[in-house]
């Protein structure tokens, strides 16, 4: 089983829709979740960064983290074309400085 | 707003031959990393740097691999002898403190080994 799955898309949406991504991850000792966007030929850029099980809102953006599932999710309201990019999930525990752990990224399209 | 500066944006170069790929971390940060993607897959850590060392480092990140801050401002990544599986994107990261601090990426060096 690999630590961390995400669905790689793509995923297509119209403008306005709301968007769920997700990752499922393995390993419990995971402790901090990251939403990062990517993209294309660019770095990864941070979007949300949580710890612990449950809901942070951050304008169109809200990160859910059910450790008890080993599942986190990323939800886009009133999404926009500037949105399309590849969202990808990033974990770690509480050893070791930022050695985190990636999903593969999910590529969504959203279109006028 | 401050970022991380990677450069060059893409390297291109002979196997067998040294890379020293550059980045410029935010000012204020202590702590820094490499991660390298190569295309199609996904973000991988290499390593992690404080105080003038390595602090941890993956499989990946053997002999071949080196880092250093030469000076106040700069942090570098050295492949002593490029293999065709070294062809990646590479990113460079800082964070202003330790573990539960917020990690930012450059826009990455495109490596391509010939």
């Amino acid at each position: 089983q690999k630590e961390v799955e995400q669905d790689p898309g793509p995923l297509s949406v119209p403008e306005g829709a709301i968007v769920s991504l997700n990752c499922t991850y393995s390993n419990s000792a995971f402790q901090y979740f990251m939403w990062y966007r990517q993209y294309s030929r660019k770095g990864p850029e941070l979007l949300m960064y949580t710890y612990s099980s449950g809901n942070k809102e951050d304008g169109r953006f809200t990160a859910q983290v059910d450790k008890s599932s080993k599942y986190i999710s990323l939800f886009i309201r009133d999404s926009q074309p500037s949105d399309s990019a590849t969202y990808l999930c990033a974990m770690k525990g509480n050893t070791g400085f930022q050695k985190l752990v990636f999903g593969t990224g999910t590529r969504l399209l959203v279109s006028p | 707003e401050p970022e991380v500066t990677q450069t060059p944006s893409h390297q291109v170069t002979q196997m067998g031959q040294e890379v020293i790929l550059r980045c410029v971390p935010i000012s204020n940060h202590l702590y820094f990393y490499w991660y390298r993607q190569i295309l199609g897959q996904k973000v991988e850590f290499l390593v992690s740097f404080y105080n003038n060392e390595i602090s941890e480092k993956s499989e990946i990140f053997d002999d071949q691999f080196s880092v250093e801050r030469p000076d106040g401002s700069n942090f570098t990544l050295k492949i002593r002898s490029t293999k065709l599986e070294d062809s990646a994107m590479y990113f460079c990261a800082s964070s202003e403190q330790g573990w539960n601090e917020k990690l930012f990426f450059g826009s990455g060096t495109q490596l391509s080994v010939l």
